[in-house]
Order: C-alpha cells, then sequence, then structure tokens
C-alpha cells in the first residue's frame, strides 16, 4: 500500500501569517497533485507537479516537488480567511490502475481574521 | 472544460432502504471511475474503482454487497447504498480522470453526495 504522509492535520493560524504543509512518501509518484476542499464540496486542483524539483507558483501560494518525486510541500505566504479549506496531496504512480490517486490525510487549514 | 457531475447532492433516507447515487462525465468519457467516501475534516477514502464494461474492484474492507457500483456507460457510474443504515450516512464523492495519454491525467471530481440515514 502507498502511503503519503501529510502534516499537519489542523493548522490554526491568524490572518497574514505564512505556512507550509508536508506531504511525504517513501514512494515515487509520477506526478503529485494538490486540492482544496471546502465544506460540502468535491475536491478543486490547485496544481499538478510533475518534474522532479519543480517548483510551481500560483499567486501566493508555492509548490514544490522533491527531486526524487517522493515528496512535496505547499507553502501559503500572508494566508487569508479565504484560505481557509482542507487542502489534501494525492499522488498518480500510474500503476495498473490508471487515473488511480493516492490520498495524504488532509490538512485542515483555518485563518482568522 | 470537463465537469463531472453527482446526483443527487442531498439525500436523507429511512434506514432499510437502498439509495443510488450518479456520477456523470458530462464532457469527456471516463472508462474508469472512483467513488470515494468522506467523513467531516478527514480526506477521501477510496471505496472502489468504477470499470465500464467489467466489475467494479473494491478496497479493502468495502462490502460489495452493500455498495453496488455499475458502470452502465463510458459517462455514468452508479454507487447503490443497499439496505443503509445510519453508519453508512457521509459524503460520497466520485471522480473520473480524463486521461490525456501522456505524463499528466486530469482527475475530475464530482460535487459530492451527502447521504443522511435516519
Amino acid at each position: 500500500t502507498q502511503l503519503l504522509e501529510q502534516s499537519p492535520q489542523f493548522l490554526s493560524i491568524q490572518e497574514g501569517e505564512n505556512l507550509t504543509v508536508y506531504c511525504n512518501s517513501s514512494s515515487v509518484f509520477s506526478s503529485l497533485q494538490w486540492y482544496r476542499q471546502e465544506p460540502g464540496e468535491g475536491p478543486v486542483l490547485l496544481v499538478t507537479v510533475v518534474t522532479g524539483g519543480e517548483v510551481k507558483k500560483l499567486k501566493r501560494l508555492t509548490f514544490q516537488f522533491g527531486d526524487a518525486r517522493k515528496d512535496s510541500s505547499l507553502h501559503i505566504t500572508a494566508a487569508q480567511p479565504g484560505d481557509t479549506g482542507l487542502y489534501l496531496c494525492a499522488g498518480d504512480d500510474r500503476g495498473s490502475t490508471l487515473g488511480r490517486l493516492y490520498f495524504g490525510r488532509g490538512t485542515q487549514l483555518t485563518v482568522w481574521p | 472544460g470537463a465537469v463531472v457531475s453527482q446526483h443527487p447532492s442531498r439525500v436523507i433516507c429511512k434506514s432499510g432502504t437502498s439509495v443510488k447515487i450518479e456520477c456523470r462525465s458530462l464532457d469527456f468519457q471516463a472508462t474508469t471511475m472512483f467513488w470515494y467516501r468522506q467523513f467531516p475534516k478527514k480526506s477521501l477514502m477510496l471505496m472502489a474503482t468504477s470499470n465500464e464494461g467489467s466489475k467494479a474492484t473494491y478496497e479493502q474492507g468495502v462490502e460489495k454487497d452493500k455498495f453496488l457500483i455499475n458502470h452502465a456507460s463510458l459517462t455514468l457510474s452508479t454507487l447503490t447504498v443497499t439496505s443503509a443504515h445510519p453508519e453508512d450516512s457521509s459524503f460520497y464523492i466520485c471522480s473520473a480522470p480524463r486521461l490525456a495519454g501522456g505524463i499528466t491525467d486530469t482527475q475530475y471530481f464530482g460535487p459530492g453526495t451527502r447521504l443522511t440515514v435516519l
């Protein structure tokens, strides 16, 4: 069973603070995706990282994919209350079931005004 | 862009009844769809892989006779919760990968179905 260890599980911060969420595995993934989910809705894709060492930026969000393609991080600068939500990382190993994703346990982020 | 829909978005049923949830890919064909269950503020837990033209593949611990999956066409998969009980109450989400033939395939998630069993 492939596991993605995601941490922290819960994060409660004040508006304006920075934060980092980590996603680690002993397995190599062909790609890793980050999602954000709000209550009562499906996950929404934020970014897909494919190349080892890749860094992608999405406004105040910075995503990194480890050189060995086993880990990834999400860094949010100057967090805002609108960033509140459940952040999920998911890896695709291009295994026998195409499209199957392995999810981390999620990080529930709450940003207080 | 590609969209995956789910119906219904919310359902309340009595204990012992069966509930069917539909998952549709709206502008692409999906030979495979995935069904997840999610508890509040927790991650998605894969229940089964729905395969068009063949039987679904269930994850360990998921009762296939209780959660019936039918991949009726290349754009439709259904999950039927049979003889539902209060412990089946949860948020059920489906997803469909749009396979581009390259390294990056995009996974599209449905909006979810909130099931409440009284």
